[in-house]
């Protein structure tokens, strides 16, 4: 069955420090999307990155940087010199090709804290 | 590009009463939208996807002749809460699929905080 685990409720570090998020995904798809999306205090959901299974290399945008690995399943979200800005939940999610509309599955969510 | 709006932002309702919400696709021709509703501290639920002209397709357990979806133009979608009651209020979000772009893309609006008194 498709599902995205992100086993990290809440993480919460201090700033300038270094953080990995992460999202473990299942799915009997062999073409997919992973996607990362930033929901800070506002509620409006930031897209920061999407990934198709045919693409494993890792990406680097400024302090973020990802890790995607079909070996395991992974599509890890690192943060790094993280800032309070960075502050905001976290949701990974994986979209289908075989699936109807290409309709996201989440990820609970991961809430990350960066105290000043 | 890809902007997808919602209105209202907020709105506080009284019990029984019904509240609709509006998505709209700024600048581009939406073939699909869906509409997702958001607990506290919880993920985003999907509740029904909608495609222009036809009738939504809810989710399982998504009660229909509570909330309303209609797909009626290329660029709006409405959702209509029916005799809303205090478990109604969370935060609803639409998102929308371009239909002239990569079809996995979904763009999100900003989100409709309900709050039913």
């Amino acid at each position: 069955a498709q599902k995205v685990t992100q086993a990290q409720t809440e993480i919460s570090v201090v700033e300038k420090e270094d953080v990995t998020l992460d999202c473990v995904y299942e799915t009997r798809d062999t073409t997919y999307y992973l996607f990362w999306y930033k929901q800070p205090p506002s509620g409006e959901l930031v897209f920061l990155i999407r990934r198709n299974s045919f693409d494993e290399q890792n990406e680097i945008s400024g302090r973020y940087s990802w890790n995607f690995q079909k070996s395991t399943s992974s599509f890890n979200f690192t943060i790094t010199a993280s800032q309070v800005v960075d502050s905001a939940v976290y949701f990974c999610a994986l979209s289908e090709a075989k699936r109807s509309n290409y309709q996201l599955i989440w990820g609970a969510g991961t809430k990350l804290i960066i105290k000043p | 590009g890809a902007v997808v709006s919602q209105h209202p932002s907020r709105v506080i309702c009284k019990s029984g009463t019904s509240v609709k919400i509006e998505c709209r696709s700024l600048d581009f021709q939406a073939t699909t939208m869906f509409w997702y509703r958001q607990f506290p501290k919880q993920s985003l639920m999907l509740m029904a996807t909608s495609n222009e002209g036809s009738k939504a397709t809810y989710e399982q357990g998504v009660e229909k002749d509570k909330f309303l979806i209609n797909h009626a133009s290329l660029t709006l979608s409405t959702l209509t809460v029916t005799s809303a009651h205090p478990e109604d209020s969370s935060f609803y979000i639409c998102s929308a699929r371009d239909r002239a772009w990569i079809s996995y893309e979904q763009y999100f609006g900003p989100g409709t905080r309900l709050t039913v008194t």
